[in-house]
């Protein structure tokens, strides 16, 4: 089947430790998207990836950083930078580099205790 | 900076009925997209409508764009009580790259 998978889907972290939340997709997508989702806020764009290697901060980077070493998989860390980072985070993928239809992992709800 | 704004913030509705929601946005775009979410869940793909177009239709789902007025609506027809979810529209600028989503619609169809 294919899909994009996240893991974990729950995530603890304490204070001032890094994190990395994994996605990987296997529809040979070129483009893929970390958002993080809080409640009453909707989705907010970190970073995006629209070809191997190469990788744009998106609106609320700060704290965040993410590789691009395959074509399949777009690790997202969550650094100690990061003050707020309890949070519904999601990763997407997109045929080509201009988006269209976007496939969404199920999620990795990150809490810090 | 979040493109799409979504209205109503929420909506409560008897199954049968019709939901409309609204979405209006600031810049230019190349496409607008509908997502699904149920609670918890990763959003699904519903349609998507190109800048050239003014009207798609898939299944019970009917989404217009006014690129004049910078705005789109959702119609599903015929509501049911599976259709409880948040929606949300994402815009493509005309560049490409980036997909933004607003701040999402919760639907409530009550049985």
């Amino acid at each position: 089947d294919g899909g994009i998978t996240q893991s974990p889907k729950y995530l603890f972290r304490k204070e001032g430790q890094n994190v990395t939340l994994s996605c990987e997709q296997n529809l040979n997508h070129d483009a893929m998207y970390w958002y993080r989702q809080d409640p009453g806020q909707g989705l907010r764009l970190i970073y995006y990836s629209q070809i191997v290697n190469d990788f744009q901060k998106g609106d609320i980077a700060e704290g965040y950083s993410v590789s691009r070493e395959k074509k399949e998989s777009f690790p997202l860390t969550v650094t100690s930078a990061q003050k707020n980072p309890t949070a519904f985070y999601l990763c997407a993928s997109t045929l080509g580099q201009g988006p269209g239809e976007a496939f969404f992992g199920q999620g990795t709800r990150l809490t810090v205790v | 900076s979040q493109q799409g704004e979504e209205d109503p913030q929420a909506l409560s509705i008897q199954e049968g009925e019709n939901a409309t929601m609204n979405c209006s946005y600031k810049t230019s775009i190349n496409n607008l997209q509908w997502y699904r979410q149920n609670s918890g869940r990763g959003l699904v793909h519903l349609i998507l409508i190109r800048s050239n177009e003014r009207e798609k239709h898939s299944g019970r789902l009917r989404v217009t764009l006014d690129t004049s007025k910078k705005s789109s609506s959702l119609l599903i027809t015929a509501s049911r009580a599976a259709d409880t979810a948040s929606y949300f529209c994402a815009t493509v600028p005309p560049q490409y790259g980036k997909l933004t989503f607003g701040k999402g619609i919760t639907l409530s169809v009550r049985p």
